[in-house]
């Protein structure tokens, strides 16, 4: 069974750091890309990052590219989110989804918080 | 970054009636389209991916069509437990984008 446990989420302020893990189990973790979507309270989903399997190519939606840093490290089965420079409208519930095309698994998601 | 567009916004309709869910994208995404469920409080489920295939374990009163722009989630008779929110999502891109969601509420 494909398990993904998001952590790290916290309440930070605007400005701030946080460094999002994603800790993955039940499937080959370094055969499969990776993403992390996220979703505002209330609001729609939002894809922000992708990285390959090895970690060779990387994405990012225009909301987050230049703040956010996705990495991965496979002999640990985790994926991260490095976020700096955090805005208010970052404040969602942050998802890490594996594959490179539609996301058939989900972990229960992480909330960041940025408010001062 | 493709912007897909989701009609109507709310669709209420009574348990037993028929639900069709739109998703039009701004530009061609061949098939390689996804329609998820969210229910309050909880992560997405995958039903359909490949505008036209269901997920394991997803009851075939799911199904999904169309190519390219246009793409249609018809649920044919709505259960209690069928009363979520539908997002649909490409992957025709580098760039993943989502819907804005169509909400499904018992009329």
């Amino acid at each position: 069974e494909v398990q993904l446990v998001e952590s790290g989420g916290d309440l930070v302020q605007p400005g701030g750091s946080l460094r999002l893990s994603c800790t993955s189990s039940g499937f080959m973790f370094s055969s499969y890309s990776m993403n992390w979507v996220r979703q505002a309270p209330g609001k729609g989903l939002e894809w922000i990052s992708y990285i390959s399997h090895v970690g060779t190519t990387i994405y990012y939606a225009d909301s987050v590219k230049g703040r956010f840093t996705i990495s991965r490290d496979n002999a640990k089965n985790s994926l991260y989110l490095q976020m700096n420079s955090l805005r208010g409208e970052d404040t969602a519930v942050y998802y890490c989804a594996p594959r490179g095309t539609y996301f058939d698994s989900w972990g229960q998601g992480t909330l960041v918080t940025v408010s001062s | 970054e493709i912007v897909l567009t989701q009609s109507p916004g709310t669709l209420s309709l009574s348990p037993g009636e028929r639900a069709t869910l739109s998703c039009r994208a701004s530009e061609s995404v061949s098939s390689n389209l996804a329609w998820y469920q969210q229910k309050r409080g909880q992560a997405p489920r995958l039903l359909i991916y490949g505008a036209s295939s269901r997920a394991t374990g997803i009851p075939d009163r799911f199904s999904g069509s169309g190519s390219g722009t246009d793409f249609t989630l018809t649920i044919t008779r709505l259960e209690p437990e069928d009363f979520a929110v539908y997002y649909c999502q490409q992957y025709g891109s580098s760039f993943r984008t989502f819907g804005q969601g169509t909400k499904v509420e018992i009329k």
